[in-house]
Order: C-alpha cells, then structure tokens, then sequence
C-alpha cells in the first residue's frame, strides 16, 4: 500500500524555467515532509522539509508547499539549473513512525541546457 | 566529517544463498535505518536500529534481519535469497531516533541475485 505518490515518474525542463514536482499522500496523521535528491550511483540526500504546521518552506531556488487538506505536496525549484537534473524523491512520516519515512516512487527531473 | 558508508558497494548471488551488508554511520549517529530501492517501489523501509535496539521494522519476511553493534555499526542479513531480492540497498543514519530526524544516506549496496 503506497502511502505516498509520486504519479509522474519524469520530467523535462528547459533550464531558467521552473520546475514543480508533485506528491500525494493518503494518511492524513503525516506531519513532517522531506525531499531527497538522488543522482546515479549515489545514496539520496536530504533537499528541504517541512512541519505540517506549516505551507510554505523556502530554501535558496527550492521551494516547498504543502496543502494539508488535499494532502499534497510540491517542489517548486526556480531557475532550474542542468546540476538539478536527477530523481527528486518525497518522504513522509509522523509522531508514531519513529526514524521510518514512507517514500514516494521518484520523479526523474531532466534539465534541458 | 566522514559520511555514511556501505560495504560491499556491488554484490552477484545465487538463489539460496544468503548475503551480509554492512554500514557504518556517520559518527555520532546512533539510529541506523535500512532501505530497498527497486524500480518502481521506490524506497521501502526495512528496519531502524538504535542503541543496538531494533526500534521499527517494517513489512519485510523474516529473512531479512539486523543487528546493531555498540560501535553504532549496522549489519543486514538476507538469508534463502530470491530473485526478487535484487535491488539496491540503502543505509542511513541520523542522530537520534524519533520523528522529524533527517536521515543522511550511503551510496547504497547493489545486490543482484541470479
């Protein structure tokens, strides 16, 4: 049973444009969101997260927002950059899951130069 | 600081067989978690171990198991393997163990069984 979901498993962008990747999540109890970055050969790392208190979290280019109600989640990565290009992976998890996070399946992100 | 680590970073099987993992932490770090990546399925989450404690495990048969050494140093075992048990395996470990814990991650373990 996949708690989180990633439906678009790639996308392209042309470089200086944005870039918005999508995350859904079905239980509601979820109060703490991560993004990872994964390139080829290396093990993910951590981009940006937010608190469920929260709908808005900026970091540099990254920006994420969450919608609690639809129980959705965004990436926004603005300009994009050719270096962005790589799988982009949402995480969820909550007071009762300990160290577990519940991953989504990745969104390949191809920044066309 | 040294990152994560994971040894062996490639590993060829045989059905039946069975296979060790091993990752060290980040130092410091007392919470080890295991992932499967397989394509598809995206990450799944095995076990966390903390304070040579397992702390969470999740949907996984009892083939696969770990253990924690007081050193914070994790193992991962696979025992009977099947083929459906290649993928990549990812370790990673955080401070301490709890919710809102960013997880630093190894490179991974890349596990083919033929």
């Amino acid at each position: 049973d996949q708690q989180v979901k990633q439906n678009s498993p790639s996308l392209s962008v042309q470089e200086g444009r944005i870039s918005i990747l999508n995350c859904d999540y079905t239980n509601s109890m979820f109060d703490y969101f991560l993004w990872y970055k994964k390139y080829p050969a290396e093990g993910p790392t951590f981009l940006i997260s937010i608190s469920s208190i929260k709908d808005k979290n900026e970091d540099g280019r990254f920006t994420v927002f969450l919608n609690k109600s639809a129980k959705h989640l965004s990436l926004h990565i603005v300009p994009s950059q050719p270096g962005d290009s790589a799988v982009y992976f949402c995480a969820a998890s909550g007071s009762w899951t300990g160290n577990q996070f519940y991953f989504g399946t990745g969104t390949s992100l191809t920044v066309i130069p | 600081k040294a990152g994560v680590t994971q040894t062996p970073r490639y590993l060829i099987k045989t059905r039946g067989q069975q296979v060790t993992l091993s990752c060290s932490p980040i130092s410091g770090h007392r919470s080890v978690s295991w992932y499967q990546q397989t394509p598809g399925q995206g990450l799944q989450f095995l076990f966390e171990y903390f304070s040579e404690t397992q702390r969470n495990k999740g949907n996984f048969p009892g083939r696969f198991s770990g253990r924690q050494f007081s050193n914070s140093r994790s193992e991962m075992n696979v025992s009977t393997l099947e083929l459906g048990d290649s993928a990549l395996y990812l370790c990673a470990s955080s401070p301490t163990s709890g919710p809102n814990n960013e997880q630093f991650f190894g490179p991974g373990t890349r596990l083919t069984v033929l």
